[in-house]
């Protein structure tokens, strides 16, 4: 079956502008999470929607960061004002039971 | 402050023989670990977990070894195979939803398996 998928697999942008990185979980999945990597880093938690609950932000780096969940499917992820620091992998990951399941990321550059 | 360590930035094993992945973490909250393994331009890809009630947990050639008192956790990959050149990274949760909730990784570990 289908994984989960993000768009777009990369993105160039100079500093100051805004981008919006799309990603769509497996189908049924109640859970969907953001994370990042950042050069030589682990995997950084930003973001994470269950079902109808209110999302757990505690992750997000700054207010230039939000994301939404439309539907209970696809997620975007809003970053403004983009900085340099801001350049990494996005990555997206689904899950129902105890595994999360990611997709290939959207790499960001800020230049 | 960097919860969950991955001290061994890169590993090298010859095909055939063990391969073993450490990882350290401070956080006496979590109770669930898990181990992933990245390609290169792929997202990660779930391996093995195992929950802090046990002390092991076993799936073909991969096993976990958990030892809480230390706050360790080891992966160990045998007999390893070219395929297994990655990086893998280790995470933790804490929560009742064990890998239902938000992960915390460490910083990975490249191996390469040497024909």
């Amino acid at each position: 079956g289908a994984g989960v998928s993000q768009s777009p697999s990369n993105k160039v942008t100079e500093k100051g502008k805004d981008v919006e990185l799309r990603c769509d979980p497996i189908s049924g999945h109640t859970a969907l999470y953001w994370y990042r990597q950042s050069l030589g880093q682990g995997l950084e938690f930003l973001i994470y929607f269950q079902g109808n609950s209110a999302p757990d932000k505690s992750g997000l780096p700054s207010d230039r960061f939000s994301a939404e969940r439309t539907g209970g499917s696809v997620s975007t992820l809003t970053i403004q004002r983009t900085q340099q620091e801001d350049s990494a992998v996005y990555l997206c990951a689904s899950s129902s039971l105890e595994t999360q399941y990611f997709g290939p990321g959207t790499r960001l550059l800020v230049l | 402050d960097q919860q969950v360590k991955q001290n061994s930035p890169s590993l090298s094993v010859q095909e055939g023989r063990i391969s073993i992945l450490n990882c350290d973490y401070t956080n006496s909250m979590f109770d669930y670990f898990l181990w992933y393994k990245k390609y290169p331009a792929e997202g990660p890809t779930f391996l093995i977990s195992i929950s802090s009630i046990k002390d092991k947990n076993e799936d073909g050639r991969f096993t976990v070894f958990l030892n809480k008192s230390a706050k360790h956790l080891s992966l160990h990959i045998v007999p390893s195979q070219p395929g297994d050149s990655a990086v893998y990274f280790c995470a933790a949760s804490a929560g009742a939803n064990f890998g239902n909730e938000k992960l915390t990784f460490g910083t990975g570990t490249r191996l390469t398996i040497i024909p």
